[in-house]
């Protein structure tokens, strides 16, 4: 069965930089979400969307924005990147207003801010 | 006081044996329940849902769900080295919201 699609799986990059992260939904899923897991954390709740109109939002920095796009993909922008930035980064989704709540995650991408 | 509190880890259990690992949840129009597992470096993977009160069993796994005490737990039968992993509790509010509230994760080891 397909499985959600991240790209790229590893990103280094330097303070200040930017870095975008893509997301491929499971086939037919509509709904993205996008959590940030630090060392030792659980994943935290960043932002999400459904039919590409923003669903809710987390504690997502204002330095990052993120968006939706027709085919149901959706991208992670992140600016001026901070040490503190270095994380896993997963996409999640869901279909189905009914069982909506039941989230994919996909393998995650791991960013290094040096 | 997170949302989603998990019991402290970690545990450890022999091979063969019951792991039970517990979860508390503060907000009582939470609608449904999950458990991921999660190996170091890698993905959460569903394990289970639950939705309403009582038991749910699936091959090795049952999940119990108390929603009067907002209390949720995870039963690995005959537990084997592969089980191994952080466990993450997650709490869904409803679709006006979308998110999931993760516990912090109990790491589970079954030794040989």
């Amino acid at each position: 069965a397909a499985g959600v699609i991240q790209s790229p799986r590893h990103l280094i990059k330097e303070k200040r930089e930017t870095a975008t992260l893509k997301c491929y939904p499971i086939p037919r899923h509509d709904t993205v979400y996008w959590y940030q897991q630090g060392p030792g954390q659980d994943p935290q709740f960043l932002i999400s969307f459904y039919e590409k109109m923003q669903s809710d939002k987390g504690s997502i920095p204002d330095r990052f924005s993120a968006q939706q796009f027709s085919d149901y993909h959706s991208e992670l922008n992140m600016s001026s990147l901070e040490l503190g930035d270095s994380a896993l980064y997963f996409c999640a989704s869901s279909w189905d207003r009914e069982n909506q709540e039941t989230q994919y995650f996909g393998p995650g991408t791991r960013l290094l801010v040096l | 006081q997170k949302e989603v509190e998990q019991n402290s880890g970690p545990l450890s259990v022999p091979e063969g044996a019951i792991a039970s690992l517990n979860c508390t949840y503060s907000d009582r129009g939470s609608q449904s329940f999950f458990w991921y597992r999660q190996y170091s470096g890698k993905s959460p993977e569903l394990i289970m849902s639950i939705y309403s009160n009582g038991d749910k069993e699936d091959g090795r796994f049952t999940a119990q769900l108390n929603k009067a005490s907002q209390y949720v737990s995870l039963l690995i039968r005959d537990s084997q080295p592969s089980d191994s992993a952080t466990y993450l509790c997650a709490v869904f509010r409803g679709t006006s919201y979308g998110k999931l509230t993760f516990g912090q994760g109990t790491i589970l080891t079954v030794h040989p």
